[in-house]
Order: C-alpha cells, then structure tokens, then sequence
C-alpha cells in the first residue's frame, strides 16, 4: 500500500525557516518524480515544486524561488521542503504527492505550516 | 502562470448530472492532454478522479467522465450520488518553466 507522510510542519515567525518531511513507503520511491502542493486555508491547491528521481531536475512555483528547496533522499525514501525567509502567504497545508506523467496519484494527508507573530 | 478558471459553485439533485468546467489557455489546458481532476472533501486530501483528460483510475466510479475541447477541460458526474458533494480541482500541466497549475476549485452540492 501506497504512504506518503508528511511531518514537520508548525508556527514560524516571518522570515523564519521550516523544513519539511515526507516518509514514502509501499512503493520504489527512486522511480518517481514527486511534488509539494499547498493549500492556504480557505483556498484552492497550488503546485509549489517539483524533484525528478534522482534530484537532477528541480522546479518551482514562481512565488517559492529563491526560497524553498526540494530534495530528496532515495536511501531513506524520503522528500524534503526547505522553506526560508518564511512569509504569511506562505500559511498552507502543505501535502507532497506521486507523480505520474502530467498527475499526481497519491497524496500524503499533509502538514500545517502557520507564519505568523 | 495564473489559475485555471473554474465555477465556484455547482449543484444538483440525487440523480442528476453536473459538469464543472475548467478554463486556461493555449499554453495549459490547450497545449497538452494531461489535464487531471481532484476531489477533497473537507479535511481530507486530494483524490485523483480523472487523469489524461478522460482517463479513470481504478476504483473511481464509471460516474465521473472528462473531456477537453480547445483551452477548456470538463468533469461531469453522472448519477450524483450524496458522497459526490465536495471539492473539485482540475490541473494541467504547463510546460517545463512551471509544471503544473491548479484551477481555482468548484463546490459540488447535492440538494
């Protein structure tokens, strides 16, 4: 069975940092791109970044460049979202997800990341 | 890349169909057959319903159908059923500079 977890999430003041986990299981993680996807509370889904298998390509949403970082560990299957110079719109849910060819199939039940003073 | 352009809000009887629209451009929705669909329900995660356009994953009832024509994708669920009521997302990839982009949601309501 198909697990995605994700963990690390909490209240950080703006301009702090929160690194994000997601333990997979139940599949071979090195063989699948993965993504980040937020959701402000209220709102709709946004994609926020993606990794491909080996960690060789990664892409962002123009609103996280230059701040966040996604990474991957294929020994620990595991992903990673490391997210700097944290703002208020940054306030999500934050679920990572399996990607397929142009979808993503599976979705961890997320974490809540709140920036606020 | 803004969000794809979805009613807010769709609604119908136990029975009934409903298709809940998604608009983007030649550069999304237009450009490419990998337009996917989500439902949540609240609190809960995403589910993929749809994905290719018009393709179901197992498990996900013949009901639910999609299709494109031009820059804009539709979901229709036939034969709505109570636990059809939530959240629907439709998402398309947009190319290499920034994957994916989300559409802007729609609230089914069965009446």
């Amino acid at each position: 069975e198909v697990q995605l977890v994700e963990s690390g999430g909490g209240l950080v003041q703006p301009g702090g940092s929160l690194r994000l986990s997601c333990a997979a299981s139940g599949f071979t993680f090195s063989s699948y791109w993965m993504s980040w996807v937020r959701q402000a509370p209220g709102k709709g889904l946004e994609w926020v970044a993606n990794i491909k298998q080996d960690g060789s390509e990664k892409y962002y949403v123009d609103s996280v460049k230059g701040r966040f970082t996604i990474s991957r560990d294929n020994a620990k299957n595991s992903l990673y979202l490391q997210m700097n110079s944290l703002r208020a719109e940054d306030t999500a849910v934050y679920y990572c997800a399996r990607e397929r060819d142009g979808y993503k199939d599976y979705w961890g039940q997320g974490t809540l990341v709140t920036v606020s003073s | 890349q803004s969000a794809l352009t979805q009613p807010r809000s769709v609604s119908g009887s136990p029975g009934q169909s409903v298709t809940i629209s998604c608009t983007g451009t030649s550069s999304d929705v237009g450009g490419y057959n990998y337009v996917s669909w989500y439902q949540q329900h609240p609190g809960k995660a995403p589910k993929l319903m749809i994905y290719d356009v018009s393709k179901r994953p197992s498990g996900v009832p013949d009901r639910f159908s999609g299709s494109k024509s031009g820059n804009t994708a539709s979901l229709t669920i036939s034969g709505l059923q109570a636990e059809d009521e939530a959240d629907y997302y439709c998402c398309s990839y947009a190319g290499s500079y920034t994957p994916y982009v989300f559409g802007t949601g729609t609230k089914v309501t069965v009446l």
